[in-house]
C-alpha cells in the first residue's frame, strides 16, 4: 500500500516563509503533486514534481527527493489568503494519486 | 467557462435512503473521480473512470455506486448500505487517468439524519 505523512498544522506570520513537508511510502513512484484547499472549497492544483529538484511557480515552490521519499512545498511572502489546507498526493504503482492527510496553514497578521 | 459542476452543494437525507450526487464536466476529460473527505482529513478515492462506459472501485467503494454513460457525466449514488455517509464529496477530472493535475468541483456536503 501507500502511506503519506504531513504535519497537521503550521502557523506563520504575513510576509514570512513556510515549508510544508511530505514523506511517503509507496511501491514504485511516478510523481508528487500539491493542492491547496480553502475551507469548504475545491482543492486546486499548485505544483508537480516528477523528478528530483525544485519547481518554482511564483511565490510557491515544490521540492522532491526520491531517494529520501520526501518532498516539501515552500510558500514565500505569505499572505492572509494563503491560510488553507495543503495536501500532497503521490502516485505509486497504482493508477491514481493518493492524497496525504493535509496540513492546515494559519497565517497571522 | 470550462469546469466541473457538482450539485447540489448541500444535501440532507434520511437514514436508509439512497441519494445521487451529480457531477458534470465540460473540459473534455476522459478520466473522472469521486473522493470522500471527512473533517480534518485527506481525500479518499471512492470510484474512478478512465473512459466512458468503464469505471473501477477505489479504496472505499463499499456502499457506493456510479455510472459513466456519457463522457461529461459521472453521478455517484450513496446507497443505504453505506454505514457512515455523512461527508463532503468531491468530484474531479483529468485529461487522462493518473494525470498529476486534477480539476475539482466545489463539492457536495451530504448530511444523513
Amino acid at each position: 500500500g501507500q502511506s503519506l505523512e504531513q504535519p497537521s498544522e503550521v502557523t506563520a506570520v504575513e510576509g514570512a516563509i513556510v515549508q510544508i513537508n511530505c514523506t511517503y511510502q509507496t511501491s514504485g513512484f511516478y510523481g508528487l503533486s500539491w493542492y491547496q484547499q480553502h475551507d469548504g472549497g475545491a482543492p486546486t492544483f499548485l505544483s508537480y514534481n516528477g523528478l528530483d529538484g525544485l519547481e518554482e511557480t511564483g511565490r510557491f515552490s515544490s521540492f522532491l527527493s526520491r531517494s529520501d521519499s520526501y518532498g516539501y512545498l515552500l510558500l514565500q511572502e505569505l499572505q492572509m489568503k494563503d491560510s488553507a489546507s495543503y495536501f500532497c498526493a503521490v502516485r505509486g504503482d497504482g493508477q491514481n494519486f493518493v492524497f496525504g492527510p493535509g496540513t492546515r496553514l494559519s497565517v497571522l497578521p | 467557462d470550462g469546469g466541473i459542476t457538482q450539485s447540489p452543494k448541500y444535501l440532507f437525507r434520511k437514514e436508509g435512503q439512497n441519494v445521487t450526487l451529480s457531477c458534470e464536466q465540460n473540459l473534455n476529460h476522459d478520466a473522472m473521480y469521486w473522493y470522500r473527505q471527512d473533517p480534518g482529513q485527506g481525500l479518499r478515492l471512492i470510484y474512478y473512470s478512465q473512459i466512458v462506459n468503464d469505471f473501477q472501485k477505489g479504496d472505499i467503494a463499499e456502499g457506493y455506486s456510479v455510472s459513466r454513460e456519457k463522457k461529461e457525466s459521472f453521478p455517484l449514488t450513496v446507497t443505504s448500505a453505506q454505514k457512515n455517509p455523512t461527508a463532503f464529496y468531491l468530484c474531479a477530472s483529468s485529461p487522462i487517468q493518473g494525470d498529476p493535475e486534477a480539476f475539482f468541483g466545489q463539492g457536495t456536503r451530504l448530511t444523513v439524519v
